[in-house]
């Protein structure tokens, strides 16, 4: 299984809402992150964890939480969003993290529309 | 921190021709180099990476060419098909931080 499973594909989500992306791996990675992905744009890093600590946070407004439950799972949690927080948010696993420069999985990501 | 900047952001070749699409980067310590294609809707794929000690890399028409002192490094596909048609991200990661810098992409379109 070489899979990185997101849920669900398509959000649309009021900005009073508060909603959760999911993430899933099953090949035993032990580092896992999120990004977000504008048009026309490259992936941006919002969080890392690695061994289910969270090692880098990216500056971002606190209107997106994250939280690893296990070594497998990884969430978004989202809160008072805005319109501009509208995005591809993809997440993506490696084997180690990427101080090893191992490959990174991803997903296929989460379409958010925020109205 | 690092820097990865890629050139062109566009380019069109015709079906056969080759690509080539460069990128550079600023920090001396950063010792890995994956490029990612990410098709239309899709997800970012690894097509091809290269890591430091090596200055070369060749996997069918694709090849990946590092130069450590200049700081540049190059994704050359060859004999290009339509389905190479896509965004291509070139990368960066050191041992010294736990995250991979992305360059801007470059859109290529194979023209049939």
């Amino acid at each position: 299984d070489t899979e990185v499973t997101q849920t669900p594909k398509h959000l649309v989500m009021g900005m009073t809402n508060k909603k959760s992306l999911k993430c899933e791996q099953h090949m035993g990675h032990r580092a896992m992150y999120w990004y977000k992905q504008k048009a026309k744009k490259p992936p941006e890093l919002m969080f890392v964890y690695s061994y289910e600590k969270l090692s880098i946070n990216e500056s971002v407004p606190s209107r997106f939480s994250p939280e690893c439950p296990n070594s497998s799972l990884l969430n978004l949690h989202l809160h008072a969003l805005q319109p501009e927080d509208s995005a591809l948010y993809l997440c993506a696993s490696s084997q180690e993290s990427a101080r090893v420069n191992t490959e990174a999985f991803f997903g296929q990501g989460t379409r958010l529309t925020v109205v | 921190g690092e820097n990865v900047e890629q050139h062109p952001s566009t380019l069109s070749v015709q079906e056969g021709d080759s690509a080539v699409i460069k990128c550079t980067y600023s920090d001396s310590a950063s010792n890995y180099f994956p490029w990612y294609k990410q098709e239309l809707g899709k997800r970012p794929q690894l097509i091809i990476d290269i890591r430091s000690n090596v200055g070369e890399k060749k996997d069918q028409r694709i090849a990946v060419t590092l130069n450590k002192t200049a700081k540049h490094f190059s994704l050359h596909i060859t004999e290009t098909q339509p389905e190479d048609s896509a965004v291509y991200f070139c990368a960066a990661s050191s041992t010294s931080y736990d995250k991979v810098i992305f360059g801007p992409g470059t859109s290529l379109s194979v023209i049939p």
